[in-house]
């Protein structure tokens, strides 16, 4: 069964700072991928950025990257020049890539404020 | 972007009433959705999949019963919440994701409040 663990429940950084929120996973499925969202008090869900267990480079999508370090099982989301508006839960969560249309499954989320 | 709706956005309803929940995607067909369940300062539970044209599969400790699932076409999905109690109190999200596509789109969830 796929898991995913994040272990921050909440996290500060100052304006402008860069900021990484953690995240492994555990999967026996060899094919999978690695999502992470956005949600704020609104309560939509924003994807970010998508990474494949084959890809060879980290995703990047503008002010987001990506640290997949494949053999410790993490994917790291790493945000840079933080701003007000980044203040918001963000989930990382995992596909397995098999045949059929199978769910996201999510972490437990870490409540990121941005400092002023 | 691909775009998915869900009505209502918010609901209260007694206890002991249903509620019926739509999810629609606007401008793709999606033969699976997904629905969520997020109760406060917690995250997603995957409910159940459902799939066009046959019955939901829930996940463990879901009552199929309780949160009945119907995906009548390939653009609608509902989730009706019978006798609901105050602890059904919660936000539901449904998800849907286009044929071959990695992205999962989600609406913008429902919040359910049962006096």
């Amino acid at each position: 069964a796929q898991k995913i663990t994040q272990t921050q429940p909440g996290m500060f950084v100052q304006e402008k700072e860069a900021v990484t929120l953690d995240c492994t996973y555990d999967t026996s499925d060899p094919s999978y991928g690695l999502f992470w969202y956005k949600q704020p008090s609104s309560g939509e869900m924003i994807f970010l950025i998508y990474q494949g267990s084959y890809d060879q480079q980290n995703a990047t999508e503008g002010r987001y990257s990506l640290n997949f370090q494949k053999a410790r099982k993490s994917a790291n989301l790493v945000i840079s020049a933080s701003q007000l508006g980044d203040s918001a839960m963000y989930f990382c969560a995992m596909r397995e890539l098999v045949e059929g249309n199978t769910p996201l499954v999510f972490g437990k989320g870490t409540r990121l404020s941005v400092i002023a | 972007g691909a775009v998915v709706s869900q009505h209502p956005s918010w609901v209260i309803c007694k206890s002991g009433t249903s509620v019926k929940i739509e999810c629609r995607s606007l401008d793709f067909q999606a033969t699976t959705m997904f629905w969520y369940r997020q109760f406060p300062k917690q995250s997603l539970m995957l409910m159940a999949t459902s799939n066009e044209g046959s019955k939901a599969t829930y996940e463990q400790g879901v009552e199929k019963d309780k949160f009945l699932i119907n995906h009548a076409s390939l653009t609608l999905s509902t989730l009706t919440v019978t006798s609901a109690h105050p602890e059904d109190s919660s936000f539901y999200i449904c998800s849907a994701r286009k044929p071959r596509a990695r992205e999962q789109y989600f609406g913008p969830g429902t919040r359910l409040t049962v006096t």
